[in-house]
């Protein structure tokens, strides 16, 4: 099946521990988002990427990093410097092609021990 | 981005025809109205797009105002699996647009 897949699905993080959320899509998706969840609230974006080895800054970008060295491939590291890294994450993916919709995948759960 | 209002919470019948407004009376020309809807602890769904026709999918239709300052998705026949949280989303058609996604509206499908 065509998709984009999040893992792992939960995934703790000890004080000071950077830790990097997979996303993968086999869409042939051109772009790429990171977005952030906070309980009851809407999506925040982190960072986006629009081409292999480019990627921007969105809303909230501070204490996180990503890279795009595959089309397919758009991970996101959380540091030690996010404070507050307790959250869902998605990721989502869409065509370069005008009106299509992103497609969002099933999210990681990050907690802090 | 123009920003949308939808009512926080609303209820519906099993089988019943669900109506979920939403108004954006800043949207620009270039604009298109999406909707998604997340079920607990899931991604969002996407469900349905328009510009300024009215659309059918096989989940839901969407029906745009003339003046496209408001929109309505409808869910023909909810079901209990229907229950989420909908989100209506305007936004300029182009990859490195984000979606913003507001407060959306709670949708509880009742037997």
């Amino acid at each position: 099946d065509g998709g984009i897949t999040q893992s792992p699905k939960y995934l703790f993080r000890k004080e000071g521990q950077n830790v990097t959320l997979s996303c993968e899509q086999n869409l042939n998706h051109d772009a790429m988002y990171w977005y952030r969840q906070d309980p009851g609230q809407g999506l925040r974006l982190i960072y986006y990427s629009q081409i292999v080895n480019d990627f921007q800054k969105g809303d909230i970008a501070e204490g996180y990093s990503v890279s795009r060295e595959k089309k397919e491939s758009f991970p996101l590291t959380v540091t030690s410097a996010q404070k507050n890294p307790t959250a869902f994450y998605l990721c989502a993916s869409e065509s370069l092609n005008s009106n299509q919709p992103q497609h969002f995948g099933d999210g990681t759960r990050l907690s802090i021990l | 981005d123009a920003k949308t209002t939808q009512p926080p919470s609303m209820d519906c019948a099993e089988g019943r025809a669900a109506n979920l407004p939403c108004n954006h009376s800043t949207i620009s020309g270039n604009e298109y109205v999406y909707w998604y809807r997340q079920i607990h602890s899931q991604g969002p769904q996407y469900i349905i797009h328009g510009l300024k026709n009215n659309e059918t999918n096989e989940m839901a239709s969407l029906i745009i105002t003339e003046d496209r300052k408001s929109s309505t998705l409808i869910l023909p026949h909810a079901t209990l699996r229907d229950t989420a949280v909908y989100y209506c989303i305007v936004r300029v058609a182009a990859a490195g647009n984000k979606l913003t996604f507001g407060g959306g509206t709670r949708v509880l499908v009742k037997p």
